[in-house]
């Protein structure tokens, strides 16, 4: 049973457009939710979060928004860049002890030049 | 200051075989936790370390097993290997008291035979 879900797993953009991510999830408990990007060969590199009290957060080309009622989260990047062309993960912490991160399964973004 | 190394990088074997993957957190961080990404999945959460306790763990079997050390390097060792332990084992260093935010290291890719 997947908690959160990743129901892209790919993307095309053209540079200088808008990229948006989509994620769902069905535990009510995550407490924060965070984006990570992946490049082959690298492991993650975390990139933006937004706890669970907040609807949006905004760090430079990178914005993530929760619709908690729906129970998902999106990131939105603009302008989109080439470099920007990696895997996408969300993920979902919960409220428990070790925190852990509940990952989706990715979506590929594609940023063409 | 270093990120968040693992060895090897890459590593064949072969079923019923033991296993040992090795991960040095970044510097200053006390809190260890290594995650399996099956191709083309999301990271999927084993087990976390806290200052050498077993702080939290995933849905994996206890042949799944982990140490972290007093410098805070650490080690994952699975026993009995089976066909579908077959993936990347990535390694995530933190600070216990920071909110979701994980550094990880680049994995062990993991192939058995």
């Amino acid at each position: 049973d997947q908690q959160v879900k990743q129901n892209s797993p790919s993307l095309s953009v053209q540079e200088g457009r808008i990229s948006i991510l989509n994620c769902d999830y069905t535990n009510s408990m995550f407490d924060y939710f965070l984006w990570y990007k992946k490049y082959p060969a690298e492991g993650p590199t975390f990139l933006i979060s937004i706890s669970s009290i907040k609807d949006k957060n905004e760090d430079g080309r990178f914005t993530v928004f929760l619709n908690k009622s729906a129970k998902h989260l999106s990131l939105h990047i603009v302008p989109s860049q080439p470099g920007d062309s990696a895997v996408y993960f969300c993920a979902a912490r919960d409220t428990g002890s070790a925190r852990q991160l509940t990952f989706g399964s990715g979506t590929q973004l594609t940023v063409l030049p | 200051e270093t990120g968040v190394t693992q060895s090897p990088t890459h590593l064949i074997k072969t079923r019923g075989q033991q296993v040992t993957l090795r991960c040095s957190s970044q510097s200053g961080h006390n809190t260890v936790s290594w995650y399996q990404q099956a191709l083309g999945q999301g990271p999927q959460f084993i087990f976390q370390y806290y200052r050498e306790e077993e702080n939290g763990r995933g849905n994996f079997p206890p042949r799944f097993s982990g140490l972290q050390f007093p410098n805070y390097s650490s080690e994952l060792n699975v026993n009995a290997l089976e066909l579908d332990d077959s993936a990347l084992y990535l390694c995530a260093s933190s600070l216990k008291r920071e909110v979701g935010t994980q550094y990880f290291g680049p994995g062990t890719r993991l192939l058995v035979l």
